[in-house]
């Protein structure tokens, strides 16, 4: 069964301040992907990564820098963290044209 | 771009009938692939089913299946004999057929399966 886990499960932070959200595949996927879902809506996509080393844009990347250190390894990072920021937030990993397998989410609140 | 709409906000039935949540796409690709995703009450999101828009038989896995129509850009999901545990978020997603693998999501679809 694929496996994707994220830290920190849940997390407050301050407006202006940095968080750092960290998603762990063991699936050896070369995709992997950074979505946010607010109450009531689907999943929308912020960035995502065909493999160590890149990072591409997503539909809504304002506000967000990723990071690829590693096959395994996928980093979400909000510089300046902002209260419209606070949703839960979803990594999955994927192959090709296949389905992606998400990890448990992050709840996150920026007051 | 790609779109997906699920107009079903919610619906309910009766435990051990059939529902049938319904979803539209727009798409200028003439190969993509759909999928259909369930969100539990806990958060987990968990891939039920997919239909290859190249394949023209539905795709059926368990108590789920498609209704794929790709001349109205439809795929339905079929979920027979329900169960109170099928009560959770459903979402219908496409993916186009590069290899960037983006999962465009619907919405969702919220089912309660009533006893």
């Amino acid at each position: 069964e694929a496996a994707v886990t994220q830290s920190p499960r849940n997390k407050v932070a301050v407006t202006g301040g940095k968080v750092t959200l960290s998603c762990n595949q063991t699936n050896n996927h070369n995709n992997m992907y950074w979505y946010r879902q607010d109450t009531g809506h689907g999943l929308r996509l912020i960035h995502y990564s065909y493999g160590a080393g890149s990072t591409e844009k997503g539909d809504i990347p304002d506000g967000y820098k990723a990071s690829r250190p590693s096959q395994e390894n996928f980093s979400l990072i909000l510089e300046l963290a902002t209260p419209s920021q606070t949703s839960v937030y979803f990594c999955a990993s994927g192959l090709d044209r296949g389905q992606l397998y998400f990890g448990e989410g992050s709840k996150l609140t920026v007051l | 771009a790609q779109k997906v709409t699920q107009t079903q906000t919610s619906i309910s039935v009766m435990e051990k009938t059939t529902v049938t949540m319904d979803c539209v796409y727009e798409t200028q690709d003439s190969s993509y692939f759909l999928f259909w995703y369930k969100q539990t009450a806990s958060g987990e999101i968990v891939f039920l089913i997919r239909q290859d828009s190249y394949k023209k038989e539905n795709a059926t896995v368990g108590h789920y299946s498609l209704n794929f129509q790709k001349p109205k850009s439809s795929i339905g999901l079929i979920i027979t004999a329900t169960q109170i545990e099928d009560s959770a978020v459903y979402f219908c997603a496409m993916r186009d057929n590069t290899n960037t693998g983006k999962l465009t999501f619907g919405d969702g679809t919220v089912l309660t399966v009533k006893p």
